[in-house]
């Protein structure tokens, strides 16, 4: 079954740490891989995607994830985390079949503490 | 241009009761998913409409949840009647397909549901 697997679940850091989080799937075909946020009392947001292309892609607010297709990962890093980084994030992985049905599957979250 | 809005933002009802939650995408958009998270859990996939047609439903629960998207703009989910492990967070999503397989769903704010 496809699967998403974000290993720190519960992250607290003082500002200007560096961040990475996890993210790994089990996936067979060709994936679209996100990263989305949730800031307290807000909605999710999309933070950055991968789709094809540079394995190397930048989103907002200076985050950054690497595709390892041979790793099966997604990792999310963050040179330099801000108190308002603090929010939770979900890592999720596109599942398409033959009918193309389409659907995001998705990590547990990381909740992110940033100490100012 | 206006985000995906749901409503109500909050709702707590009884055991048994019926719950009708709302969804509205934005404008133009075809897509329109709807996701659950319960406690604990990661968010999972509900169903999938295109336009006013069910394209996916696999992720329903059980026979005690319906969705429905009349005339293809906004869409509700009912409820009932309403059992306890259905708490959680319901969050909706829409996007719009463009004819690759490069499709980012975008989400409301979500319908914390408790069941009491």
């Amino acid at each position: 079954a496809q699967s998403v697997s974000q290993h720190n679940h519960h992250v607290i850091l003082s500002e200007a740490a560096s961040l990475e989080l996890g993210c790994n799937y089990s996936y067979g075909g060709t994936v679209n891989l996100f990263w989305y946020v949730q800031y307290p009392g807000q909605h999710l947001q999309l933070l950055l995607k991968y789709f094809s292309g540079d394995p190397l892609v930048k989103g907002i607010k200076g985050f950054e994830a690497e595709f390892i297709k041979s790793k099966f990962s997604f990792n999310l890093r963050k040179p330099s985390v801000q108190w308002s980084d603090t929010a939770e994030y979900f890592c999720a992985v596109e599942s398409r079949n033959a009918g193309n049905n389409r659907k995001l599957i998705w990590g547990l979250g990381t909740s992110l503490a940033v100490n100012p | 241009e206006a985000g995906v809005t749901q409503f109500p933002s909050h709702s707590v009802i009884e055991k048994g009761q019926t719950v009708t939650l709302r969804c509205d995408p934005i404008s133009g958009h075809d897509n329109l998913y709807w996701y659950r998270r319960v406690m604990g859990k990661e968010i999972k996939f509900l169903l999938h409409f295109v336009k006013e047609s069910k394209q996916d439903e696999s992720g329903m629960p059980n026979n005690r949840f319906l969705a429905e998207r009349t005339g293809g703009t906004y869409s509700t989910l009912k409820v009932q009647p309403a059992e306890l492990e259905d708490s959680g967070v319901y969050f909706c999503a829409s996007s719009q397909w463009r004819g690759t397989y490069q499709e980012t769903q975008y989400f409301g704010p979500g319908t914390r549901l408790l069941v009491l």
